[in-house]
């Protein structure tokens, strides 16, 4: 079965910037498109990234998505740090048979 | 604004079935090219997807669920379900109906339903 791995947690001050890697258990992290949600407590995920590197309108720009190949995996990157940010964040894509797959999701926390 | 609302028992009876409802508002549900799915998660973990459904009917299931589960649309009432049979305490989560975009996100999610499995 396919499988994202993330970071169980990541933790930055504020003004810093912060990455959550999210990476493919097998198959290329390319074939399919990575998505990414935020999800804060008693609430629902809403999309930050989509088509790996998309940001829905509204999402500020200090949130950034990429893939690399070579570590098959995916990332996004949190720039200007702020407490508003802290929450957990879930990757998403496709396995092989086209069907819905999350990470494990990392908890980031501003100190 | 598309909308959706989960709707169904909060509280199931373990060996069960768990039916689950999505009402989609601001939009028909057949419009686009979209498909609805199941998402849920369990208190303190993490998201799992549950399956989807097409408004032709077509439908793909978590493998691991895929005995147990069936997602049905009803066209004419803007809603698609969830059925889950012969549950256990491991079922009890939040569950969340979202639409997806094909090979892409989900870009409307309800605000999640808890259901507990306990006798």
């Amino acid at each position: 079965n396919f499988m994202l791995t993330q970071p169980h947690s990541v933790s930055e001050s504020p003004g810093k910037t912060v990455t959550i890697s999210c990476t493919g258990s097998s198959g290329s992290i390319a074939s399919n498109y990575v998505q990414w949600y935020q999800q804060r407590p008693g609430s629902a995920p809403t999309t930050v990234i989509y088509e790996d590197n998309q940001r829905p309108s509204g999402v500020p720009d200090r949130f950034s998505g990429s893939i690399d190949s070579s570590s098959n995996s995916a990332s996004l990157t949190i720039s200007g740090l702020k407490t508003e940010d802290e929450a957990d964040y879930y990757c998403q894509s496709y396995d092989s048979s086209n069907q819905g797959v999350f990470g494990t999701g990392t908890k980031v926390t501003v100190l | 604004q598309v909308q959706l609302q989960e709707s169904g028992p909060g509280l199931v009876k373990p060996s069960q079935t768990l039916s689950l409802t999505c009402t989609v508002s601001g939009g028909s549900i057949s419009s686009g090219s979209y498909y609805w799915s199941w998402i849920r998660q369990p208190a303190g973990k993490g998201l799992e997807w549950i399956g989807r459904i097409y408004t032709s009917g077509s439908t793909n299931y978590n493998p691991s669920l895929k005995s147990r589960v069936t997602i049905s649309v009803d066209t004419s009432k803007n809603q698609f379900s969830l059925k889950l049979s012969s549950v256990t305490a491991a079922d009890t989560a939040v569950y969340y109906c979202a639409r997806g975009i094909p090979a892409a996100n989900f870009d409307y999610w309800g605000q999640g339903t808890l259901v507990t499995v306990s006798s």
